[in-house]
């Protein structure tokens, strides 16, 4: 079955600090992977995407994701965090059969000043 | 474009009374899905069109729950006779077929507490 794991529920960095945010998957054919964020009471805003190609994706707002196959893995970074960047943050995947999104269960990155 | 757009943003209604929310998409999109998301986790598939067609429905969508969208532009979604378990935020999102692939833009939601 299709499953999406993001195995950190909260996460706390300082300002200015790196971030990388972890999320893997599970599906039997290449997966098309996206990042959302989600500040509060909002809906989901799309950080980046992957669909095939190169493996680094640069996104909206300074993040970028690596697709990593053998891991199965589409972590997420950004090499300076900002006050702003604090809420939740939504691993999916999509395929082309179905194309319903799969999401994990979130992260929620708190940001210390 | 002003994006998705979904009413009410909050509903609170009795137990055992019905609710309808609905979702109007990006005008061009031809695809329109509903999720459900509930405290604490990320969103989950309820239902999705492609254009007045409703493609596919998940389990969870029991028989109390009913979505149309009947002439391919904005959405219902109905519950009827509410229990607490549908608390809940529902997401309405939508996308074009000939953009690159299921790339969903969402509303901001409609919060809904069942007392």
């Amino acid at each position: 079955a299709q499953s999406v794991t993001q195995p950190d529920i909260h996460i706390t960095v300082s300002e200015g600090a790196s971030l990388e945010l972890r999320c893997n998957y599970s599906y039997g054919a290449t997966p098309y992977l996206f990042w959302y964020v989600q500040s509060p009471g909002q809906g989901l805003q799309l950080l980046l995407k992957y669909f095939s190609g190169d493996t680094l994706v640069q996104g909206i707002k300074g993040f970028e994701a690596e697709f990593k196959r053998s891991q199965s893995s589409f972590n997420l970074r950004k090499p300076s965090v900002h006050w702003s960047d604090a809420a939740e943050y939504f691993c999916a995947v999509g395929n082309s059969g179905t194309y319903k999104y799969i999401f994990g269960t979130g992260t929620r990155l708190k940001v210390l000043a | 474009d002003t994006g998705v757009s979904q009413n009410p943003r909050h509903k609170i209604t009795k137990r055992g009374q019905n609710v309808t929310f609905r979702c109007d998409p990006i005008s061009e999109h031809n695809r329109l899905y509903w999720y459900r998301q509930t405290l604490g986790q990320g969103p989950e598939f309820l239902t999705y069109f492609q254009n007045e067609a409703q493609l596919e429905k998940s389990r969870l969508l029991s028989d109390r729950f009913s979505a149309e969208r009947p002439k391919g532009s904005f959405s219902t979604l109905e519950i009827q006779r509410t229990e607490q378990g549908d608390s809940a935020m529902y997401l309405c999102a939508s996308s074009y077929d000939r953009d690159l692939p299921y790339e969903q833009y969402f509303g901001p939601g409609t919060r809904l507490t069942v007392t």
